[in-house]
């Protein structure tokens, strides 16, 4: 079975500091995809980024960058010079094709809190 | 605007009742997802449904229905027999097949008076 690992809890930074978000899954899957999402105080999930198992290349987004190593079962999202409106609990995903359809399994979830 | 309505945003429930939770969206969507999130432990799948008329359990369904009568709409029931409710409930709506992606309404947090 698919499982995600998001091993940090609650991570505090100051703003400006540059800061890392873990994300480990396991699967036996050859196809598949990872997500992170963002839930602000306001509780509803943000969608972030998708990134397929066959394209290991990292992506940046403004001040958002992913790191995929499929060596290590990894995919690791840092925010450079972080902001209070980073504030947010940050969610990692995998893929897993059931009998009946896509569904997404989640990790726990890190707290990220950017103090000023 | 297109999106994925959930109400109530508050909901409390007494002994022995039932609740319903609904979820609307207007993305033309097929595929429909419930999840429970609790402190600490991420999003727990309860039902989902790809098309109208068909639904699946998820992780945690016991305590809980759905219908999907309509493909806008995806009710979720908590029944008394969930002997621990108090959760935040998020609804979740994606295309059938290809991008994978969910999006999210906005929550409904219910808890037991």
């Amino acid at each position: 079975a698919q499982k995600v690992t998001q091993a940090q809890t609650e991570i505090s930074v100051v703003e400006k500091e540059d800061v890392t978000l873990d994300c480990v899954y396991e699967t036996r899957d050859t196809t598949y995809y990872l997500f992170w999402y963002k839930q602000p105080p306001s509780g509803e999930l943000v969608f972030l980024i998708r990134r397929n198992s066959f394209d290991e290349q990292n992506e940046i987004s403004g001040r958002y960058s992913w790191n995929f190593q499929k060596s290590t079962s990894s995919f690791n999202f840092t925010i450079t010079a972080s902001q209070v409106v980073d504030s947010a609990v940050y969610f990692c995903a995998l893929s897993e094709l059931g009998e009946y359809g896509n569904k997404l399994v989640f990790g726990a979830g890190t707290i990220l809190r950017v103090k000023s | 605007d297109g999106g994925i309505t959930q109400s109530p945003k508050y909901l409390f429930r007494k002994e022995g009742q039932n609740v319903t939770l609904s979820c609307e969206q207007n993305l033309n969507h097929d595929a429909m997802y419930w999840y429970r999130q609790d402190p600490g432990q991420g999003l727990r799948l309860i039902y989902y449904s790809q098309i109208v008329n068909d639904f699946q359990k998820g992780d945690i369904a016991e305590g809980y229905s759905v219908s999907r009568e309509k493909k806008e709409s995806f009710p979720l029931t908590v029944t008394s027999a969930q002997k621990n409710p108090t959760a935040f409930y998020l609804c979740a709506s994606s295309i059938r097949s290809g991008n994978w992606i969910q999006y999210f309404g906005a929550g409904t947090r219910l808890s037991v008076l």
